[in-house]
């Protein structure tokens, strides 16, 4: 098991433009959470998908959506792209309900040129 | 308001000698905590919890209701436990998690 899988490794875009981030949970886990993580901060949380619905969503704009796929794996768009989105975006996994037993990805790094 | 307070961005510390990276909190109710670390280069991973009350790879952590702190500590650091260190607890409600701003520690040899 290769654990939490995300793509791309990194990504360049400029302002204005739109992303699509993906994320493969770890095999058996049927919950996708992701997280933003800026230069020098912890991760911050963004959302939570379950049973393909949006189930948790923490402070972050409309501009920020996902999508969670039957195989459990999901996407994170973020549109209009600024500056400010230029972070280190972590996808966890965990069993539903289970909080201690989140497993992280390697993270897609964003840079907003 | 829930809050994570990660005094020190930074720590070093010399090979052996103990090393305690601070965590306090603020949370409405028994908070279950949580302590993250991520090695240079490899991704963030669980190293405990308080409800186990177990010791990881020589590190434990205690849960002082009264200091809402939930400390860190290992006796004799070793190069290899370089690397930043996260606290955290669940979001209120949710089983997602609200992270500090993290530690990093060094340990000179």
């Amino acid at each position: 098991d290769a654990g939490v899988t995300q793509s791309p490794t990194h990504l360049i875009k400029t302002r204005g433009q739109q992303v699509t981030l993906r994320c493969s949970p770890k095999s058996g886990h049927d919950t996708v959470s992701w997280y933003q993580q800026a230069l020098g901060q912890g991760p911050q949380f963004i959302f939570q998908y379950y049973e393909e619905e949006e189930r948790q969503r923490g402070n972050f704009p409309d501009r920020f959506s996902g999508h969670q796929f039957p195989n459990y794996s999901s996407e994170l768009n973020v549109n209009a792209l600024l500056l400010g989105d230029s972070a280190l975006y972590l996808c966890a996994s965990s069993p539903q309900g289970v909080t201690d037993t989140q497993y992280f990805g390697p993270g897609t790094r964003l840079t907003v040129l | 308001a829930q809050r994570v307070t990660q005094p020190e961005k930074l720590l070093s510390v010399f090979k052996g000698a103990p090393v305690e990276l601070k965590c306090n909190y603020s949370y409405s109710g028994s908070p279950e905590l949580f302590w993250y670390v991520q090695y240079s280069r490899q991704r963030l991973q669980l190293l405990l919890r308080h409800i186990s009350r177990e010791s990881i790879k020589g590190f434990t952590a205690d849960l002082n209701k009264g200091e809402t702190s939930f400390h860190l500590k290992k006796p004799f650091a070793q190069e290899e436990d370089s690397a930043m260190y996260y606290c955290a607890l669940p979001q209120t409600g949710a089983n997602n998690l609200f992270f500090g701003t993290g530690t990093r520690l060094t340990v000179i040899p």
